[in-house]
């Protein structure tokens, strides 16, 4: 079954608006949980990794200010995405690890107007 | 950083036809996973591989990882159009700071014909 949960799979949204997106570990604690975007046709990039109890840290390029990450428990972490552009539509995935494997969720549609 | 290059970038094969796909990394592999994914959806698990000369196998996948650890082939047996989506490999980067962080290849896409 599955082992980690996003919420929403798919969101739409006017330009300007902020929109969130959860991640979940079921039935495990994740202290540490990573968030990717994947554009069309292309393949996974890292944007930043989220810290249960400290400040997420950011990949070069990516925006802290813009893409908000909280990891509010062991089993929450959550992407806001700030004053969204038609740009910033992409398939947003997060992951977590679990014994030593990556688990990723089935990833959240956003598509800004 | 660490670049990881797939090959080939799609396959087309005929029900029951093996297959090979590869993953080259321009530095030596920490952990290398293998992913499946749907278009539109999450990754799946297959393996991942950690030592030189590794390999796994999950039903009729094969996941090899060279003595060198700078490339790992998948090898699926007998495919089926189960079998179709998009492969990813990704793999971690040296260092304990980077325990997690995966950087993807460019993906294969595979089309299997019944």
């Amino acid at each position: 079954g599955a082992v980690v949960s996003q919420h929403p799979s798919r969101v739409i949204c006017k330009s300007g608006t902020s929109v969130k997106i959860e991640c979940r570990s079921l039935d495990f604690q994740a202290t540490t949980m990573f968030w990717y975007r994947q554009f069309p046709k292309q393949s996974l990039m890292l944007m930043a990794t989220s810290n249960e109890g400290s400040k997420a840290t950011y990949e070069q390029g990516v925006e802290k200010d813009k893409f908000l990450i909280n990891h509010a428990s062991l089993t929450l972490s959550t992407l806001t995405v700030t004053s969204a552009h038609p740009e910033d539509s992409s398939f947003y995935i997060c992951s977590a690890p679990r014994r030593d494997t990556q688990y990723f969720g089935p990833g959240t549609r956003l598509t800004v107007l | 950083s660490q670049e990881l290059e797939q090959s080939p970038q799609s396959l087309i094969v005929q029900e029951g036809k093996n297959l090979t796909i590869n993953c080259t990394s321009s530095k030596t592999l920490y952990g290398l996973y293998w992913y499946k994914q749907k278009y539109g959806e999450g990754l799946i698990f297959l393996m991942m591989l950690q030592k030189g000369g590794e390999e796994k196998s999950h039903e009729k996948i094969t996941a090899k990882l060279d003595e060198k650890k700078q490339q790992s082939s998948l090898h699926i047996t007998a495919s089926q159009p189960s079998h179709a989506g998009i492969y990813l490999c990704g793999a971690e980067n040296a260092g304990g700071t980077s325990y997690g962080k995966l950087t993807f290849g460019q993906g294969t896409i595979l089309t299997v014909h019944p």
